[in-house]
C-alpha cells in the first residue's frame, strides 16, 4: 500500500465508448501526475498537476482529458480511444511538486486499459 | 522527455547470486530514486537518494548516488526468487519542477 489509490484496476472499453479513471492519494501530497506504460517502452509522462494546476502536458492527444478538483484527486477522462491507447495507466503524486529538496514520488497500482 | 540510461536492460542469475545495475544521465539530478515493479502493478519505491556520494541500504538492496550526480548503481545482495521484476531508476533535477525522468528498467529474472 502505497498511499496511492487508482479505480478502476482494469478496464475494457470500445473505440466510442467514454469513461475515466480515478486517482486519490492520501500523503498530504501536492503534486499529481499521469503516466501511460505501454509494453516493452519506458514510461511516458502524460500530465503533472501542482496546487489543481497544470503544470505540464507532454503532447498528449485531446482524446485524453485530465481534470484535479483538488490535490487530493485526480481523474483522467478517456474518450474515442485508439487500441493503441491499450497500456497500463499509473497515477502518482509527490510532496511539493516544486523540485525543491527530498522529492519522492509514490505510484499507485494503475489501471489496465483494453481499447478494443 | 528526457530518459535515463539503465543497464543492463536484463539480468539472469542464479538464486544468491549478488546483483548490479546502473543509470546514467548526461544532466545533474539532485534526487535518486530506485523502484520495482511487478507485472500488472506499480512501482513501488525502494530506496531514495538525495546528496552526491550518498550510500543508503534497504534490507539486502543498496543504493549509492554518484558523486559526480549524473549516475546513480543498485545493488542486490543474495538474491531470492520474489526479487524478480522490473527495477526502475528515477531522477529529478534541481529547479526544473515537477518532472521525473524515468531509466528504461532493468528485467530481473532469478533461477532457483
Amino acid at each position: 500500500e502505497t498511499g496511492v489509490t487508482q479505480t478502476p484496476r482494469h478496464l475494457v472499453m470500445g473505440m466510442t465508448n467514454k469513461k475515466s479513471l480515478k486517482c486519490e492519494q492520501h500523503l498530504g501530497h501536492n503534486a499529481m501526475y499521469w503516466y501511460k506504460q505501454s509494453a516493452k517502452k519506458p514510461l511516458e509522462l502524460m500530465f503533472v498537476y501542482n496546487f489543481k494546476e497544470q503544470t505540464e502536458n507532454n503532447s498528449v492527444p485531446s482524446r485524453f482529458s485530465p481534470e484535479c478538483p483538488n490535490s487530493s484527486h485526480l481523474f483522467l477522462h478517456l474518450h474515442t480511444l485508439q487500441p493503441e491507447d491499450s497500456a497500463l495507466y499509473l497515477c502518482a503524486s509527490s510532496q511539493s511538486g516544486t523540485g525543491g529538496d527530498q522529492e519522492t514520488q509514490y505510484f499507485g497500482p494503475g489501471t489496465r486499459l483494453l481499447v478494443l | 522527455g528526457q530518459q535515463l540510461n539503465q543497464s543492463p536492460q536484463s539480468m539472469f542469475i542464479q538464486e544468491g547470486e549478488d546483483v548490479s545495475m546502473n543509470c546514467t544521465s548526461s544532466s545533474i539530478f539532485n534526487t535518486w530514486l530506485w523502484y520495482k515493479q511487478d507485472p500488472g502493478e506499480g512501482p513501488v519505491l525502494l530506496i531514495a537518494l538525495y546528496k552526491a556520494g550518498e550510500l543508503t541500504s534497504n534490507g539486502r538492496l543498496t543504493a549509492q548516488f554518484g558523486i559526480t550526480r549524473k549516475d546513480s548503481f543498485l545493488n542486490i545482495s543474495a538474491s531470492i526468487p520474489s526479487d524478480v521484476g522490473i527495477y526502475f531508476c528515477a531522477g529529478q533535477k534541481i529547479n526544473t519542477g515537477n518532472q521525473f525522468y524515468f531509466g528504461t528498467g532493468t528485467s530481473l529474472t532469478v533461477i532457483p
